[in-house]
Formats: C-alpha cells, sequence, structure tokens
C-alpha cells in the first residue's frame, strides 16, 4: 500500500514555543490530507482538511490561527502548533487520499507532542 | 448523538479463539462507508477492512471478516483464530456521502483487545 511518513514522531518542546509537524506521501500524490488529534486512550478527533493549494478546512471547535495548516505540494502537509501549551500534548496523526482516489486512505505513523 | 458506538472498551481473548468486536453506527445518509482500523502501541494506524452501504456481501480480508447487518446499523469486526500480533486498539469509522468528494472519517472510541497466550 501507499506511505504516508510523518516526522518527528515524537517532539517536546517548551510552553510558548511553536512546534512543525510534516506529513509527507512518499510514493504518490495526495491532493486531499486530513489531521487528526488523539489524547490518551481516546478516539481520533478530525481536526481539518488540506487540500493542496488551497486554505484548509477546519473542524467546528478548532483554532486555526493556533493549528496552522499548509499543504504546499502534492506530498507534504504541514501542521505548525503555535505558541505551545500544556494542553495541546497529544498525538497527532494525518492521513492522505491518491490524486486518483481508490476509496483508502492512508495513516501516517503519527507524530507525539509534549509541551512542558 | 454519537455516529460511531464501540461499546467493548476492552476484551481479552484467548490465542486462537475467534472474537468479535461490536460497532454500531447512526447515519440518514444512503451512501456510506465502514471500516475498522488497527492501532498497535506503536501509534500507526492499520487499514483492515472496508464495507460500503451498497455492497451486497459481507467484506472480508484473510482473517478478518465484517458482520454488516444494515437494518440493525451494525458493522461488527470478526477475528477468526486470533493471534498474539492482534493485541492491539481497533477502531471503527464511517465515512458518510459517496466515495468522491468526501472522505472524512468518523471514529468509534475503540477496543482495546488482548490475546491472552
Amino acid at each position: 500500500g501507499a506511505v504516508v511518513s510523518q516526522h518527528p514522531s515524537w517532539v517536546i518542546c517548551k510552553s510558548g514555543t511553536s512546534v512543525k509537524i510534516e506529513c509527507r506521501s512518499l510514493d504518490f500524490q495526495a491532493t486531499t490530507m486530513f489531521w487528526y488529534r488523539q489524547f490518551p486512550k481516546q478516539s481520533l478527533m478530525l481536526m481539518a482538511t488540506s487540500n493542496e493549494g488551497s486554505k484548509a478546512t477546519y473542524e467546528q471547535g478548532v483554532e486555526k490561527d493556533k493549528f496552522l495548516i499548509n499543504h504546499a505540494s502534492l506530498t507534504l502537509s504541514t501542521l505548525t502548533v503555535t505558541s505551545a501549551h500544556p494542553e495541546d500534548s497529544s498525538f497527532y496523526i494525518c492521513s492522505a487520499r491518491e490524486l486518483v482516489y481508490t476509496g483508502e486512505l492512508f495513516f501516517g505513523e503519527g507524530s507525539r507532542l509534549t509541551v512542558l | 448523538a454519537q455516529k460511531i458506538t464501540q461499546t467493548q472498551p476492552g476484551m481479552f481473548v484467548q490465542e486462537k479463539e475467534a472474537v468479535t468486536l461490536d460497532c454500531t453506527y447512526d447515519t440518514s445518509d444512503p451512501s456510506y462507508g465502514l471500516f475498522w482500523y488497527k492501532q498497535p502501541s506503536s501509534g500507526e494506524m492499520i487499514f483492515l477492512i472496508y464495507q460500503g452501504s451498497y455492497d451486497q456481501q459481507n467484506a472480508t480480508e484473510g482473517r478478518y471478516s465484517l458482520n454488516f447487518q444494515k437494518a440493525r446499523k451494525s458493522a461488527n469486526l470478526v477475528i477468526s483464530a486470533s493471534q498474539l500480533g492482534d493485541s492491539a486498539m481497533y477502531f471503527c469509522a464511517m465515512r458518510e456521502g459517496s466515495n468522491f468528494g468526501n472522505e472524512k472519517l468518523t471514529f468509534g472510541t475503540g477496543t482495546r483487545l488482548t490475546i491472552i497466550p
């Protein structure tokens, strides 16, 4: 199957700093990528839909100024957590659909963010 | 109301036995898709099986099968001959609407499956 890679896989940062997480489709072009957030022992919650070359669509309750999403190319989407606080500590997972949509979504390995 | 409900937070199953993970869903859209994902402790989401609302037959993928009961709005995952490597979190998810142009998934709360040797 297609491969989606996230980087970094884990990151620790100080409160108030910004952290960037990358989501790359390694062997296919992804017009659309999705960013999810997962708190410990909880389910995945969709944060936003990222479309190449256009603004991301955020789910209700997600602060777009805090979680900046950029989808500059068909293989890369980035999520930047700005002015991170301890409550932003979570597991962030991206998924991607291929240019020629086959019905399947491919997930990255996830990025664990810990804000001190 | 919850769109995806998984009522079993945790299950313990003896190795080699079959296991059924429950999932019920709620939607008024006649076109939808149901997914099962496995999430091991490492965190990645592994796609297991997919069932479309218009599919006539229950989906099967190796040891995984989906018991799709449309009238009851249930989509239970059946794992036959469980193995130690099956120990993980299992999530049921739904995509409402047709395949194209609407790929947002709503996930259930998950079931932690532990296989006992």
